[in-house]
């Protein structure tokens, strides 16, 4: 069966540092791989897409990378703020289409 | 930007009663919208696709009559949560997809807790 796995349920790193999230999934050719932050109590808010013939792509302060020969996407938060600290959700489309099938999430903590 | 709201954003309701969640695209058309559900410290899970004029799709292992879903509208979906139970208590969040751009925006989420 279709399994994404986000490498820990808990990331805590000190400000200003860099903090790298891991997505690795099997039995899947997703067509794309999204990272989306989720705060307490509320939904997810989409982050960046990457598309499966894309290597990396950067948006700010992230980054994500995503090898399919591996089937793993690493997300990075530079220069990261306490303000960053939430969920951060790997999802992948389902068949191609919009539907997603989410990771367990991993919760980030950056402290002063 | 984009902006999709959900209806009510808690609820509290008794077991045997239905409790109906609104999901609302604010500034623009979506034919196509989903319905996931979230228990704590777990992954959203996909219950539903929603077309505008047809028929819900459910995942495998959704009752599709213990979870009604209408999208009557470009605008507007809605997920009935019958005969609850507490079992049903969960995180419920929907997200739309912009006809315009194929953009998709998530609600904020309901809180449904069947006591």
């Amino acid at each position: 069966s279709q399994k994404i796995e986000q490498n820990s349920e808990a990331l805590n790193i000190q400000e200003g540092k860099t903090a790298t999230l891991t997505c690795n999934y099997t039995n899947y050719s997703p067509a794309y791989l999204q990272w989306y932050r989720q705060d307490p109590g509320r939904g997810p808010v989409f982050l960046l897409l990457i598309r499966e013939n894309e290597k990396e792509k950067r948006k700010e302060r992230l980054k994500v990378t995503f090898d399919t020969t591996l089937k793993q996407s690493l997300f990075h938060i530079t220069a990261s703020q306490p303000a960053d600290s939430a969920t951060y959700l790997c999802a992948l489309d389902i068949a191609g289409g919009y539907a997603l099938n989410f990771g367990k999430g991993t919760s980030l903590l950056v402290t002063p | 930007g984009a902006v999709v709201s959900q209806h009510p954003s808690r609820v509290i309701c008794k077991s045997g009663t239905s409790v109906k969640i609104e999901c609302r695209s604010l500034d623009f058309q979506a034919t196509t919208m989903f319905w996931y559900r979230q228990f704590p410290k777990k992954s959203l899970m996909l219950m539903a696709t929603s077309n505008e004029g047809s028929k819900a799709t459910y995942e495998q292992g959704v009752e599709k009559d213990k979870f009604l879903i209408n999208h009557a509208s470009l605008t507007l979906s809605t997920l009935t949560v019958t005969s609850a139970h507490p079992e049903d208590s969960s995180f419920y969040i929907c997200s739309a997809v912009s006809d315009s751009t194929y953009e998709q925006y998530f609600g904020p989420g309901t809180r449904l807790t069947v006591t």
